[in-house]
């Protein structure tokens, strides 16, 4: 299996635009995070899907933050209107089912820039 | 909710010595623990984890890690550090927001970097 795919692997956009971010998870994985990483913050948790559901979403810092995961293939974050502040590096992961014991696997990232 | 601290931002070590990576952690119950690697403009990689079972827990690149119930601590150790393992190192700890096999996440610490001087 390649891993977790995520792109673009770096997005520079201007203040206002809307941006989607894209998350292919590893085959068969039934667990799908949505991570931002920044230096203030450090690693935060998003939202997370279970088989295709949205489990929590409480770490959406607003509504201008959504996401979605029509298959189990295949998961989007979107933002719309993008604000500086968004700038960060957005990682997504994905796990196979269990009770928690289990690791999760990374992508590579998408290095997001609002200007 | 459960949590993990790791109280040292930084951690310098000469090439060779041995190097240590503070981990203590929160939780109600039984904790699963994990220790991830991030390296410059990567993603996080996996590298052990404690579930159940012996306390020393073996895992990629020759590291390692000790579960102290009683000092509720989970430290990253390796005999000899080598130049390449500068990186950023994260602590991380299941957290239940529900229940069911499908309400778990995993909490990070806010990650250490470490330094090998060669």
């Amino acid at each position: 299996d390649a891993g977790v795919i995520q792109s673009p692997r770096h997005e520079v956009t201007e203040m206002g635009q809307e941006v989607t971010l894209r998350c292919k998870p590893i085959s068969g994985h039934d667990y799908l995070f949505w991570y931002r990483q920044t230096m203030m913050r450090g690693l935060e948790l998003l939202i997370y899907f279970n088989n295709n559901v949205p489990i929590d979403d409480s770490g959406m810092p607003e509504d201008r933050f959504s996401a979605k995961m029509p298959n189990a293939s295949f998961s989007t974050l979107k933002i719309q209107p993008s604000e500086p502040r968004d700038s960060a590096v957005y990682f997504c992961a994905s796990s196979s089912q269990g009770w928690g014991d289990t690791e999760a696997f990374f992508g590579q990232g998408t290095r997001l820039t609002v200007v | 909710a459960q949590s993990v601290a790791q109280p040292e931002d930084q951690v310098n070590v000469a090439e060779g010595n041995p190097l240590t990576v503070k981990c203590t952690y929160s939780v109600s119950g039984n904790p699963y623990l994990f220790w991830y690697v991030q390296y410059p403009n990567r993603g996080l990689q996996f590298l052990l984890k404690y579930i159940t079972g012996d306390n020393l827990v073996k895992g990629s690149y020759g590291f390692e890690a000790e579960f102290n119930k009683s000092q509720t601590s989970f430290h990253l150790k390796k005999p000899s550090a080598l130049v390449s393992d500068s990186a950023l190192y994260f602590c991380a700890v299941r957290d239940w927001r529900g229940s069911g096999a499908g309400s778990y996440q995993l909490t990070f610490g806010k990650g250490t970097k470490l330094s090998v001087i060669p």
